[in-house]
């Protein structure tokens, strides 16, 4: 299985501030990576595919990066409600696998 | 807009078996993967399983292969994941999730999801 491990666990950011969360895929994944965000467990809502890709009515402020094993979710310039827990996932192959998640709280 | 409504969710025994749903509307669903993705209490995510559009290809997660089964009836556009041999760590929310078109590709809506609690 293809393990995805995501740093920080949880980090508090100001409102403004450039935030960077990192995922590392145990094998290459072939840019067949997303970013999810979910709030106090509620449905997850997806935000990122193929690495970089937005999807439509995600604020410009996110944005992915990377390839191969190594990936980043960048969201510059905070705002209130990006509080919540952030998910990367992979689906090159099965058995599709999330990092562990990254929770997120604004000063 | 796409919905994605589960229903089936409940307390059931260790051993006991129960069926959840998923209805869709806002699309046209045969022409989707579906997946179901499921939440442990304060845990994070995990792919439970997956099936074409057609129904003719599924996946399951090591943890529950076996024991459960996905499929889906596309004249009503509803998923279905009929769980069986229930342990109490399949205790979770289970999220049903539509692939932004093909099996390789994310999941691009999920629903609210249902509780599935296991549990004597």
């Amino acid at each position: 299985d293809i393990q995805m491990t995501q740093s920080p666990s949880s980090l508090s950011a100001s409102v403004g501030d450039r935030v960077t969360i990192t995922c590392r895929a145990s094998q290459d994944i072939r840019n067949s990576l997303a970013w999810y965000q979910q709030k106090s467990e509620k449905a997850p809502k997806s935000l990122i595919y193929f690495v970089s890709t937005l999807e439509s009515g995600v604020p410009s402020r996110f944005s992915g990066s990377g390839s191969g094993t190594d990936f980043t979710l960048t969201i510059s310039g905070l705002q209130p409600e990006d509080f919540g827990t952030y998910y990367c996932q992979q689906y090159n192959s099965y058995p599709y696998t999330f990092g562990q998640g990254t929770k997120l709280e604004i000063k | 807009e796409v919905q994605l409504l589960e229903s089936g969710g409940d307390l059931v025994q260790p051993g006991g078996s129960l069926r959840l749903s998923c209805a869709a509307s806002g699309f046209t669903f045969n022409t989707y993967a579906m997946s179901w993705v499921r939440q442990a209490p304060g845990k994070g995510l995990e792919w439970v399983s997956s099936i074409d559009f057609r129904g003719l290809r599924t996946d399951y997660a090591d943890s529950v292969k076996g024991r459960f089964t996905i499929s889906r009836d596309n004249s009503k556009s509803t998923l279905y994941l009929e769980m069986n041999s229930l342990r109490a760590e399949d205790t979770a929310v289970y999220y049903c999730a539509r692939h932004k078109v093909i099996l390789k590709e994310h999941f691009q809506h999920w629903g609210q999801g249902t509780l599935v609690t296991v549990s004597s």
